[in-house]
């Protein structure tokens, strides 16, 4: 049973880039949320999604947009890239019908603007 | 707005010590509560959860009772070994409906020497 899984692991970009990450939820879940856990703090909610619409959101800039496929996997793209955007972004998942709070993390991917 | 306090690391401890790591919390209603443990190079996996008061939630030799009186979820350990070492956050989640999220703490790093 594959858990959740993010791609890339690693990309380096320069300011004013733009950047997309994906995440494939845990096999059975139908909710994915995205957190960006900046050095040495712990994460910070940006959006959840759930049948294909934003359900819910942080207290991120517009720049920080998403999108849930109908397989349920997700991207989060980060537009005009900011030095402090620089961070670790982790896609949760999890099953909305049973809401217990607990969330499924992937092993994140580490974004480095320069 | 809910937040969540934790005890500054990094936390340096001899194998089979004792563990605590202060964790209180500040909400309206009755959150739930949860420690998730981040192990180095891997995402965040849930390490127990309470979901009211005086609930006492266990995993792998960890517990923490949820105390609504002081608005506490410390997180404690009789024997920890080397392989406990990690970064430990405490978190809580306030339903709104069926969209939640997540409100962590900065973690607390855990390391235990032989």
């Amino acid at each position: 049973d594959a858990g959740v899984t993010q791609s890339p692991t690693h990309l380096i970009k320069t300011r004013g880039q733009q950047v997309t990450l994906r995440c494939s939820p845990k096999s059975g879940h139908d909710t994915v949320s995205w957190y960006q856990q900046a050095l040495g703090q712990g994460p910070q909610f940006i959006f959840q999604y759930y049948e294909e619409e934003e359900r819910q959101r942080g207290n991120f800039p517009d720049r920080f947009s998403g999108h849930q496929f109908p397989n349920y996997s997700s991207e989060l793209n980060v537009n005009a890239l900011l030095l402090g955007d620089s961070a670790l972004y982790l896609c949760a998942s999890s099953l909305r019908a049973i809401n217990t709070g607990e969330l499924f993390f992937g092993e994140g991917s580490r974004l480095t603007v320069l | 707005g809910n937040s969540v306090t934790q005890m500054e690391g990094p936390v340096t401890l001899s194998e089979e010590a004792f563990l605590t790591i202060n964790c209180t919390y500040t909400a309206t209603g009755y959150p739930s509560l949860f420690w998730y443990v981040q192990y180095p190079g891997e995402g965040l996996q849930l390490l127990l959860k309470a979901t009211k008061a005086d609930d006492k939630g266990s995993n792998k030799g960890f517990e923490a009772t949820y105390r609504k009186e002081t608005t506490s979820f410390h997180l404690e350990k009789g024997s920890v070994q080397v392989s406990d070492s990690a970064v430990y956050f405490c978190a809580l989640i306030r339903a709104a409906g069926t969209a939640s999220k997540l409100t962590f703490g900065t973690g607390t790093r855990l390391q235990v020497t032989l």
